[in-house]
């Protein structure tokens, strides 16, 4: 049972471009949702995280949208740069001690130059 | 710099061998985990441990075991390897809360 459906599978942007990745989760529990970064050969990386008491959460060019009745959220990249070409994961959980993350299956962002 | 280490970027192992896969934390954490990560599945949790000879399954468990003797060290085991166990193996760790995993840099794993 997949706890947290991530879309798209694939994105191709243009550099200076608006990327836009989308999660649905079906646990009304989960009440931290954070976003992971994976490069080619690294571990996934801690980028931002929301939790459910605000809509929107901003830093830098990156940004969490947060739709609590729909169970949804999204990352926004603005600017998009070629730098930021990797993999991304959206993750859930209940935030509390002892708790694990349930990642969703990933999208691979390409920006081209 | 904090940090996760797994003991091999790569591993080629024939079908039928028992397997070790080591991860070690130098940051004191309560909580280790293993997933594994497989193309358009994402990152699927294995088992996990929240103290020292502690293991809770995770969501895909069968064919593996775990280990964790000293809190640092958190060792994922599979008894009998088969094909459908080749993939990238990642450890991670985290303080007795979810935030702020931090992950290895992972171990890929043929099976043949």
């Amino acid at each position: 049972q997949q706890q947290v459906k991530q879309s798209p599978q694939s994105l191709i942007v243009q550099k200076g471009g608006i990327s836009i990745i989308n999660c649905a989760y079906e646990n009304t529990a989960f009440d931290y949702f954070p976003w992971y970064q994976q490069f080619p050969g690294k571990g996934p990386a801690l980028l931002i995280a929301i939790r459910p008491d605000v809509s929107e959460k901003k830093e830098g060019r990156f940004t969490i949208s947060f739709n609590k009745s729909a169970k949804q959220f999204s990352l926004h990249i603005m600017d998009s740069q070629p730098g930021d070409s990797a993999t991304y994961f959206c993750a859930a959980s209940t935030g509390s001690s002892g708790d694990k993350l349930t990642f969703g299956t990933g999208t691979r962002l390409a920006v081209r130059p | 710099d904090v940090k996760v280490t797994q003991s091999s970027r790569y591993l080629v192992k024939r079908t039928g061998e028992k397997v070790f896969l080591e991860c070690v934390q130098d940051m004191d954490h309560e909580n280790m985990f293993w997933y594994r990560q497989d193309p358009g599945l994402g990152l699927r949790l294995i088992y996990f441990s929240y103290d020292v000879k502690m293991k809770e399954k995770g969501d895909i468990p069968e064919g593996y075991s775990v280990s964790r003797e000293k809190k640092e060290r958190f060792s994922l085991i599979l008894e009998s390897a088969s094909t459908n166990q080749t993939s990238m193996y990642l450890c991670a760790s985290s303080l007795k809360s979810p935030y702020g995993y931090t992950f290895g840099s992972g171990t890929r794993l043929t099976v043949v």
